[in-house]
């Protein structure tokens, strides 16, 4: 079974439009990131999400939002598109805790033209 | 602002060969972690070393730490076509559990 996933695998958009990402793990983490890989493979915190509280890299632009439904989902949420937001976006999960290692999703890779 | 800084960034040998990638990161930290990421793929934990730590051994993976130089290691044993992929290193620092990766060694093992 797969622990992580994501969908769709390959987004293909046009800018100026509002995309979705769902996330799903089935490991029983507690916490759940989303990761921005870009073209020279440089992976960066998006946000860090569990039932307590929501961390946002404040580099983030504000037009992306993660919405969890329950404990094993965090969808990313992409509002008025742009060129620059074409990348690779990881979802991972892990404990909350700083010994536990990451399990990370197979990516989606998004594309706006 | 990022942790940790891979070299060197590829890395080209034949199958059989040792290969040795290092880390070096800035900050003190709690832990040190090493990931694979095959082409297309999502990254895969190989190994965490902890601060007070200094070597680690998984399989043909071997990791150390020197924390005095604020340094990482990660050398692959008789390499196999099947390890080309991309390995970063991740520090976890101070009160977070978010570990903060490096830009990754590109490793190509020819058969």
């Amino acid at each position: 079974d797969t622990a992580v996933s994501q969908t769709p695998k390959y987004l293909v958009t046009q800018m100026g439009n509002d995309k979705s990402i769902k996330c799903e793990q089935n490991l029983g983490h507690d916490t759940m990131y989303w990761y921005k890989q870009d073209s020279k493979k440089f992976l960066k915190i998006m946000f860090s999400y569990n039932n307590k509280e929501l961390i946002i890299n404040e580099t983030v632009p504000n037009r992306f939002s993660p919405k969890s439904p329950d404990k094993a989902h965090l969808n990313l949420h992409i509002n008025s598109l742009e060129l620059g937001d074409s990348a690779v976006y990881f979802c991972a999960s892990s404990q909350e805790h700083r010994d536990y290692e990451q399990y990370f999703g197979p990516g989606t890779r998004l594309t706006v033209t | 602002s990022q942790q940790g800084e891979e070299d060197p960034q590829a890395l080209s040998i034949q199958e059989g060969e040792n290969a040795t990638m290092n880390c070096s990161y800035k900050t003190s930290i709690n832990n040190l972690q090493w990931y694979r990421q095959n082409s297309g793929r999502g990254l895969v934990h190989l190994i965490l070393i902890r601060s007070n730590e200094r070597e680690k051994h998984s399989g043909r993976l071997r990791v150390t730490l020197d924390t005095s130089k604020k340094s990482s290691s990660l050398l692959i044993t008789a390499s196999r076509a099947a390890d080309t992929a991309s390995y970063f290193c991740a520090t976890v620092s101070g009160g977070s559990y978010i570990p903060t990766f490096g830009r990754g060694t590109s490793l190509i093992v020819h058969p």
